[in-house]
């Protein structure tokens, strides 16, 4: 049973780019959250979603940021127009259950804003 | 909202001697407390959580106590390994979001 994957690892963007980043939760799992990370700093929560609904989208700045989990595929974490604050790491767990379900986190997306 | 406060920041411990690392919350609805532990680079793992319907749990050099009247809970490690060393984040559930505490970086010194 793979872990939780996301992709890409590193992500190198320039101010006003998009940036698209990709979490595949574990099989059975239809719950999604997806946090940022500065550095030496905690997880911050941006938003909770299940197949196909934004549960929580509460952490998330209402501007430039976007999430989805489509009944097939992926979910999505889409930065528009990046800027320089947008660079930290950013994580995405998932759980098979809600709401005290486990969770289990992703390697990570690593985005730096050039 | 949820305020998770966590307490040290950083600790060093000698090997073999016990690390203890303490959170406080806010939110009395927060119902579930898991542990979690990040080495450099990588992802968070869960190590232990515990529910509010309980106030102690072990998993073997591990545990994890929680005092729902208090607001607190903490995270005990005994017979500490240098493998032991990493970040330890705790977290608070409620109203369908996790809150993280800001994270203690722990040092077991060989």
């Amino acid at each position: 049973n793979a872990g939780v994957m996301q992709n890409p690892r590193h992500l190198v963007r320039r101010r006003g780019q998009e940036a698209r980043l990709r979490c595949s939760p574990m099989k059975g799992h239809s719950h999604v959250y997806w946090y940022r990370q500065l550095p030496e700093e905690g997880l911050k929560f941006m938003v909770y979603l299940q197949k196909e609904n934004i549960i929580d989208e509460s952490g998330m700045p209402k501007e430039r940021f976007s999430a989805e989990f489509p009944k097939e595929g992926p979910s999505i974490l889409r930065i528009q127009q990046v800027v320089r604050g947008d660079s930290a790491a950013y994580f995405c767990a998932s759980s098979p259950r809600a709401p005290l379900g486990e969770q289990y986190f992703g390697p990570g997306t690593r985005l730096t804003v050039t | 909202g949820e305020n998770v406060e966590q307490h040290p920041s950083t600790l060093s411990v000698q090997e073999g001697d016990s690390a203890v690392i303490k959170c406080t919350y806010s939110d009395s609805a927060s119902n579930y407390f898991p542990w979690y532990k990040q080495e450099l680079g990588k992802r968070p793992q869960l190590i232990i959580d515990i529910r509010s319907n309980v106030g102690e749990k072990k998993d073997q050099r591990i545990a994890v106590t929680l005092n729902k009247t208090a607001k607190h809970f903490s995270l005990h490690i005994t017979e500490t390994q240098p493998e032991d060393s990493a970040v330890y984040f705790c977290a608070a559930y409620t109203g369908n979001q996790f809150y993280f505490g800001t994270g203690t970086s722990l040092t077991v010194i060989p």
